[in-house]
């Protein structure tokens, strides 16, 4: 079974410019996640999907941050402008989600590395 | 914020077994608790869950307390490959983590 698939692995810009970072669940799930990890830090969840709905992203930066699921399978993450502490890994998971039980069973993408100079 | 407390880090010789504990003293009587590990560079990886049986799996075993009130990730036979940051969770909306405890398996 594919994992979640996540691009590009490493990026590279300066302040103020813009990127993309674009994820493909694995088949089925309906619930997917963008998470920002900082160095040194656990995971945190910027946004979730439930299908091509929005459930919680009560902590993305919209002022500079979106994403957006238009057909419930792929998702894109972008930051514009970026600044310098968004320089993370950002992480791309995905879940089933059928029962209480497995909420909590995620799959997670290598990351996409950003470095913003 | 994370439910769970755990150590920031701690050693472990290769071939012995790894004793992780995890605090979450607040956790409700539904709540499961989920275990995952960070190998560096890579996303963080599903290990176990449970909810108040212990639990065993091709990774490691779970071990609860009778209170829930906290539980251990034992690794048997820890290796190198097992190096990695461990995540004690008991999942929320969001799933939350927090800082982990980083595992050092040493030769």
């Amino acid at each position: 079974e594919a994992g979640v698939a996540q691009s590009p692995r490493y990026k590279i810009i300066e302040k103020r410019q813009s990127v993309a970072f674009w994820c493909n669940p694995i088949s089925g799930h309906a619930t997917l996640y963008w998470y920002q990890q900082i160095l040194g830090q656990g995971p945190k969840l910027l946004i979730q999907f439930q299908n091509n709905g929005v459930v919680d992203d009560s902590q993305l930066p919209k002022d500079r941050f979106s994403a957006e699921r238009l057909k419930g399978v792929d998702s894109t993450l972008k930051i514009q402008p970026a600044k310098l502490e968004d320089s993370a890994v950002y992480l791309c998971a995905s879940s089933q989600a059928r029962t209480s039980e497995n909420t909590g069973e995620l799959f997670f993408g290598e990351g996409s590395r950003l470095t913003v100079l | 914020d994370a439910k769970t407390t755990q150590p920031p880090s701690m050693d472990c010789a290769e071939g012995r077994a790894a004793n992780l504990p995890c605090n979450h003293s607040t956790i409700s009587g539904n709540e499961y608790v989920y275990w995952y590990r960070q190998i560096h560079s890579q996303g963080p990886q599903y290990i176990i869950h449970g909810l108040k049986n212990n639990e065993t799996n091709e990774m490691a075993s779970l071990i609860i307390t009778e209170d829930r009130k906290s539980s251990t990730l034992i690794l048997p036979h820890a290796t190198l490959r097992d190096t990695a940051v461990y995540y004690c969770i008991v999942p929320n909306t969001p799933l939350v983590f927090g800082k982990g405890t980083r595992l050092s398996v040493i030769a």
